[in-house]
């Protein structure tokens, strides 16, 4: 397997752009998980989805940031309008429940810049 | 909110020499798990220990968990320059999901 696939790994947009960020998780993988990473507030988790059903969107910082999961093999972020404090890095990680397998698989992630 | 803790935040060690992070945690944890992070990549799981454990190795790695202290370490042993990252630790609560803390900054020099 590839492992999880981010698209694209470097973003630069002017502020008011919507941007979309794109995860592809490992297949059969149960869990997506969207963290975002920035080096005043480390790893932050957004939202995650179990079977693609959105389960806790508590995370997101506002109405601005949205996501979505049509089906198990893609998931999108998306920020509409951006802002200059969005910047940061943003990861998507899936995991494979049962096992005693709770381990996650990350992403390369996508270096998002907000001019 | 940052349920892990890790100290100190960056380290420095020539090669051959041990390395020892410790992370600290506020809550109950189902269990505590050590990723490793490399510049401009993704982080990589390294090891898992459970609540219900004192004690874990993985090749040059060695974990403890003291959940009496709400503490846990990683000690690299034999360092090498490939092993300079960041080392996040991530704790589970048992509710599907990981809270990391800041990191520790690790560098080996040759």
């Amino acid at each position: 397997d590839a492992g999880v696939i981010q698209s694209p790994r470097h973003e630069v947009t002017e502020m008011g752009q919507e941007v979309t960020l794109r995860c592809k998780p490992i297949s059969g993988h149960d869990y997506l998980f969207w963290y975002r990473q920035t080096m005043m507030r480390g790893l932050e988790l957004l939202i995650y989805f179990n079977n693609n059903v959105p389960i806790d969107d508590s995370g997101m910082p506002e109405d601005r940031f949205s996501a979505k999961m049509p089906n198990a093999s893609f998931s999108t972020l998306k920020i509409q309008p951006s802002e200059p404090r969005d910047s940061a890095v943003y990861f998507c990680a899936s995991r494979l429940t049962g096992g005693g397998n709770e381990k996650l698989f990350f992403g390369s992630g996508t270096q998002l810049s907000v001019l | 909110s940052q349920q892990g803790e890790e100290d100190p935040q960056a380290l420095s060690i020539q090669e051959g020499e041990n390395a020892t992070m410790n992370c600290s945690y506020k809550t109950s944890i189902n269990n505590l798990q050590w990723y490793r992070q490399n510049s401009g990549r993704g982080l990589v799981h390294l090891i898992l220990i459970r609540s219900n454990e004192r004690e874990k190795h993985s090749g040059r790695l060695r974990v403890t968990l003291d959940t009496s202290k709400k503490s846990s370490s990683l000690l690299i042993t034999a360092s090498r320059a490939a092993d300079t990252a960041s080392y996040f630790c991530a704790t589970d609560d048992g509710y599907s999901t990981l809270t990391f803390g800041k990191g520790t900054m690790l560098l080996v020099s040759p």
